[in-house]
């Protein structure tokens, strides 16, 4: 066990709806990272967090929304769905923002009709 | 032309068979690098994670850095059923600033026959 919980496992939505998807990481975890991953590829890097503020993000479009709170839990938002935004999105977390390795949970299955 | 290139597979073993898994990258700039599994409908697991070029164990793994190549590889010893995943490489740029993004292969379905 990793230690990071995601809620929910599923989801369906609708083209153009919003969604909120959370994760909770371990106790300490100060970095947590949000990942897409498609059916069939690898994930790939939405944006990270430190300390409730965001410090990276990858080639996603602002839609595309995250907040980190101190009880070390976070959340993704994506607004105006799209069919393409179907995928497995992946939370991870780590105790620092150093190159260790990354955790993942297992992982919010959205799919958007 | 992705950064990170994982053969897709799918690679079918028999039971007890030593598995090669391979990446190439093309960023001279990635310094730490991983090996991830994934099991069906769950997110990826750490299996390994190196720095520096060379060979790291972890019981039946074995994890192969080279950097000079941009090359690394996942071995397998005997090989097992419960093997049977999909298999990541994932890579860190070490001049990504404060963030830890890592760049992931597109991975490599692994099944090992019983």
């Amino acid at each position: 066990e990793t230690g990071v919980t995601q809620s929910p496992t599923h989801l369906i939505k609708t083209r153009g709806q919003q969604v909120t998807l959370r994760c909770s990481s371990q106790s300490g975890h100060n970095t947590v990272s949000w990942y897409q991953q498609a059916l069939g590829q690898g994930p790939q890097f939405i944006f990270q967090y430190y300390r409730e503020e965001e410090n990276g993000r990858g080639n996603f479009p602002p839609r595309f929304s995250g907040l980190q709170f101190p009880n070390y839990s976070s959340e993704l938002n994506v607004n105006a769905l799209e069919l393409d935004d179907s995928a497995l999105y992946l939370c991870a977390s780590s105790p620092d923002r150093g190159p260790s390795p990354l955790h993942f949970g297992n992982g919010t299955r959205l799919t958007v009709t | 032309q992705k950064e990170v290139e994982q053969d897709p597979g799918p690679l079918s073993v028999p039971e007890g068979a030593i598995v090669s898994l391979n990446c190439t990258y093309s960023n001279s700039a990635f310094q730490y690098f991983m090996w991830y599994r994934q099991y069906s409908r769950k997110g990826p697991e750490l299996l390994m994670y190196t720095y520096s070029s060379g060979n790291k164990e972890d019981g039946r793994f074995t994890a192969q850095v080279d950097k000079s190549s941009k090359y690394i590889s996942l071995f397998i010893r005997d090989s097992q059923p419960s093997d049977s995943a999909t298999y990541l490489c994932a890579m860190i740029l070490i001049s990504s600033g404060s963030a830890r993004q890592l760049t992931f292969g597109s991975g490599t379905q692994l099944t090992v026959l019983p």
